[in-house]
């Protein structure tokens, strides 16, 4: 696709539910990460893949939270129970390749995120 | 690990005027990116401009300039000209150039800046 697309854009859920949120990177990119972003705050870092292998997840906060990238395309991020602290836009990107590869390094692309408000 | 802090929550400029946002970083590394990213009301992160710390020179986009200093862990960012279409939320980035976790990026709290007509 022409960019990194996410679904749903908005997702109000209630405490206790599950919520999947998927990415779609941009054609061709090898790499993808999730980063959470609270209200007045930067983006944080939660996951990355480089094709389908999941090479960090230590930014995930708990084991409530958990992606996964199966054909090294599409990736899924998963919240189980959700509780209202996890209220947040969750962004996704993705980068052609590896991230360092070549000194000017692979410019990293953000989706619009996912607006999650647990009620 | 890395921090990346800036200090001002807020700016407002004049059309037409210069703007400087300032960016401060902590790190033990030698080689890494700096990046300024535009988060516009539309929620959208645009890259700005970027610049490799390897490089004296300073990165410059058009109307988008950088004042890099090293030693001081200094990274701000001009703007000239200034349009209402650069009002938006400012992120400053960091990213380690080497070492494994060269994939992160490491953002400020951003600087919300107001263009006024």
């Amino acid at each position: 696709g022409a960019g990194v697309s996410q679904s749903p854009r908005y997702k109000v859920t209630k405490r206790g539910q599950d919520v999947a949120l998927r990415c779609d990177p941009i054609s061709g990119h090898v790499s993808l990460y999730w980063y959470r972003q609270a209200l007045g705050q930067g983006p944080e870092f939660l996951t990355y893949f480089n094709y389908e292998a999941q090479q960090d997840k230590s930014g995930l906060p708990n084991d409530r939270f958990s992606a996964e990238r199966p054909e090294g395309s599409i990736s899924t991020l998963t919240i189980q129970r959700t509780e209202q602290r996890d209220s947040a836009m969750y962004r996704c990107a993705s980068s052609y390749g590896p991230p360092g590869q070549g000194r000017s390094g692979n410019t990293i692309y953000f989706g619009e995120g996912s607006w999650l408000t647990v009620v | 690990a890395q921090t990346v802090t800036q200090s001002q929550p807020e700016m407002s400029v004049q059309e037409a005027e210069t703007v400087t946002l300032s960016c401060t970083y902590d790190t033990s590394e030698s080689d890494y990116y700096l990046f300024w990213y535009k988060q516009p009301p539309s929620r959208q992160m645009i890259l700005v401009i970027r610049q490799e710390a390897y490089k004296q020179q300073n990165a410059t986009e058009n109307r988008f300039s950088v004042n890099f200093q090293k030693a001081a862990k200094s990274f701000s960012l001009k703007i000239s000209d200034s349009q209402l279409g650069d009002a938006a939320m400012y992120f400053c980035a960091y990213r380690s150039a080497s070492g494994g976790s060269n994939y992160k990026l490491t953002f400020g709290k951003g600087t919300l800046l107001t263009v006024n007509p």
